[in-house]
């Protein structure tokens, strides 16, 4: 079984600080994907990034920038230089093999509440 | 191009009735996939489909729940005799053959049984 662990229930930053969401994930497949997704007020999930296993290159684009280790099953998401449109609440999920059929499901994480203040 | 689309965006009903909820996925997206979210929770996996055939159902997905994707391009979720615990946002999303795990979501609809 997978499952996605979000231990930051809520974040509240400053504008223009960088703020770190944390994602530890368990699965027993060789091959997953890892995301993140946005969900702002209005509620409709955003695709922001995706990563799968065999790639453990941390990259940026623009501000936000990934840091996947599998040596400790955790995918943490930064946001660079936050601003007030960053605020909502940040999923983190994963897709695997689930023993050969394909991908489908996303199994996702409680979510991060992110407010921005001005 | 448009994205997903899923009508209604919201739902009151009371517990006992049938509702039925609409996605139209992302044209030439061959991939559906339902997804329930309560308040404060994560999205939850129900069911997908890969053209018409509905290859995965959750165990979440009980008697009264039934999905169906005739055509392999629009799907419905029926729910019968909603209950109060039905309560929930129900998400659908789409992927494309090209791009099968990059998941796009709708506005999702709000049900509410009182």
């Amino acid at each position: 079984a997978q499952k996605v662990t979000q231990a930051q229930t809520e974040i509240s930053v400053v504008e223009k600080e960088d703020v770190t969401l944390d994602c530890v994930y368990e699965t027993r497949d060789t091959t997953y994907y890892l995301f993140w997704y946005k969900q702002p007020p209005s509620g409709e999930l955003v695709f922001l990034i995706r990563r799968n296993s065999f790639d453990e290159q941390n990259e940026i684009s623009g501000r936000y920038s990934w840091n996947f280790q599998k040596s400790t099953s955790s995918f943490n998401f930064t946001i660079t230089a936050s601003q007030v449109v960053d605020s909502a609440v940040y999923f983190c999920a994963l897709s695997a093999n689930a023993g050969g059929t394909s991908y489908g499901k996303l199994t996702f994480g409680q979510g991060t509440i992110l407010t921005v203040h001005p | 191009d448009t994205g997903v689309s899923q009508d209604p965006r919201h739902k009151i009903t009371k517990r006992g009735q049938n509702v039925t909820f609409r996605c139209d996925p992302i044209s030439e997206h061959n991939r559906l996939y339902w997804y329930r979210q309560t308040l404060g929770q994560g999205p939850e996996f129900l069911t997908y489909f890969q053209n018409e055939a509905q290859l995965e159902k959750s165990r979440l997905l009980s008697d009264r729940f039934s999905a169906e994707r005739p055509k392999g391009s629009f799907s419905t979720l029926e729910i019968q005799r909603t209950e109060q615990g039905d309560s929930a946002m129900y998400l659908c999303a789409s992927s494309s053959p090209t791009s099968p795990h990059e998941q796009f979501f709708g506005p999702g609809t709000r049900l509410t049984v009182l």
